[in-house]
């Protein structure tokens, strides 16, 4: 299995650009999530899906767009890239229900915009 | 709405010697669960271990337990035997409904030789 993958690892956009980060799993996993990481802030969920053809809003949705068209994939869409949106990205799985279920991190994407 | 508290940004630590980095939270939650993660200057993010709160039981994993306090909503992690491997980011984190997480604002640990 290769896990979580996201694409790309690195990015740099101009402000006002749109582009698609990618994240896909291969454990039939339910549950995915993207989160954001600031430094000195943690991580903090921005979108997330408990199946194919369902999404919602996380802490900080706004100036992203996500779709779950199947269970692979989880792509995170910004719609018009902002400097407040540099930061480094993780998308996340897992299988759904009330037990531990670890949640699967992929390597992060880097993005700066300028 | 969940919080997590991580009050100490940097720790540092002698090879061989033990550590321990501090986590509370905020929950109206009965049962719930509590995760720490490491995040190495890799970037990749490994769960080290996981609490139950419904368990009285203080989780252990090889080198790495907590200290699960629920009335004081508390959750420390015990690093014994440190090494240089464990040079890292700590996350603390409550697991909420959808196996959404919230996360502390994290520990640097920084073991030295």
């Amino acid at each position: 299995n290769a896990g979580v993958t996201q694409t790309p690892k690195f990015q740099v956009l101009k402000t006002g650009q749109s582009m698609t980060l990618q994240c896909a799993q291969d454990m039939n996993h339910e549950y995915m999530s993207w989160y954001r990481q600031d430094p000195g802030m943690g991580l903090r969920l921005i979108h997330y899906s408990v199946g194919a053809g369902i999404t919602d809003q996380g802490e900080v949705p706004n100036g992203y767009n996500v779709s779950r068209s199947t269970t692979e994939d989880f792509p995170l869409r910004l719609l018009s890239a902002a400097p407040s949106q540099t930061s480094v990205y993780f998308c996340a799985s897992s299988f759904g229900g009330t037990g531990t279920y670890e949640q699967y991190f992929g390597p992060g994407t880097r993005l700066t915009v300028t | 709405a969940q919080t997590v508290t991580q009050s100490q940004p940097e720790m540092s630590v002698q090879e061989a010697e033990t550590v321990t980095l501090s986590c509370t939270y905020d929950t109206s939650e009965n049962n719930y669960y509590l995760f720490w993660y490491k995040q190495p200057p890799s970037r990749q993010m490994i769960l080290v271990i996981r609490q139950e709160a419904y368990k009285q039981q203080n989780a252990t994993e090889n080198r790495f337990s907590v200290n699960f306090q629920k009335a004081a909503k508390s959750f420390s992690l015990k690093i014994s035997d440190s090494q240089l491997g464990d040079t890292a980011m700590y996350f603390c984190a409550f697991r909420e409904y959808g196996n959404k997480l919230v996360f502390g604002a994290g520990t640097i640990l920084r073991v030295k030789s």
